[in-house]
């Protein structure tokens, strides 16, 4: 059974610092990694989506990475910023469309 | 472009009743998934829907089921709700069938079982 793990559960930052959110999972078997922001009572936003066949993704300031021997990506945030503050969620999607999310990682970014 | 709507945004129910859940898919895409969300956990799946027949199901049980309709809306149905049952619902709307499946997802609605 696929468990997904995203360390830190919470994080605080100063603006204008650099980050990385982890995400774990053991199961390789995967189709694809996906990272969302979920904002406080609202649905969920895609940042990113990384093919099992990929090594990284890149938007803006955003760049993901996915290792699937180890079971592991990551999700670097540069020179943060106050709006970036939110919940960052990862998610693996199998072949049978069951997609597992990890309990996502709080970020605050202080002004 | 329409994104993903659901309605109603909040509901209250009482433990035993019933609840539908709407969802209307982003304008082109023919791949519905509905998620549950409790409270500080990441959403859990519950199904998914394309072209109106079921693809795929998580360890939801069978008192939790799914229509889509013609036009890839899609309900939810929830029977004989249980206090368990409070969470954010979310669904998600996709092209469907590639491995660039992109999920959007709609703002949820929040479930309140008492």
């Amino acid at each position: 059974k696929q468990e997904v793990t995203q360390i830190p559960a919470a994080l605080s930052v100063p603006e204008g610092e650099n980050l990385v959110l982890n995400c774990s999972f053991t199961d390789s078997a995967i189709y694809n990694l996906q990272w969302f922001r979920q904002d406080p009572g609202k649905g969920l936003t895609s940042l990113l989506l990384i093919q099992s066949s990929q090594r990284e993704q890149t938007s803006g300031r955003l760049n993901a990475s996915l290792d699937k021997s180890s079971g592991r990506s990551t999700l670097y945030i540069a020179a943060s910023q106050p709006g970036d503050s939110a919940t960052y969620l990862c998610a693996v999607r199998h072949n049978n469309n069951d997609m597992r999310f990890g309990a996502g990682t709080r970020l605050t970014v202080k002004p | 472009e329409t994104g993903v709507t659901q309605s109603p945004t909040h509901l209250i129910k009482t433990r035993g009743q019933q609840v539908t859940l709407r969802c209307s898919s982003q304008s082109g895409h023919n791949t519905v998934s509905w998620y549950q969300q409790a409270l500080g956990q990441g959403p859990q799946f519950i199904f998914q829907y394309y072209r109106e027949e079921e693809n795929g199901r998580g360890n939801f049980p069978p008192r939790f089921s799914g229509l889509q309709f013609p036009n890839y809306s899609s309900e939810l149905n929830v029977n004989a709700l249980e206090l368990d049952d409070s969470a954010l619902y979310l669904c998600a709307s996709s092209l469907g069938g590639t491995s660039t499946d992109t999920q959007y997802f709609g703002p949820g609605t929040r479930l309140t079982v008492l």
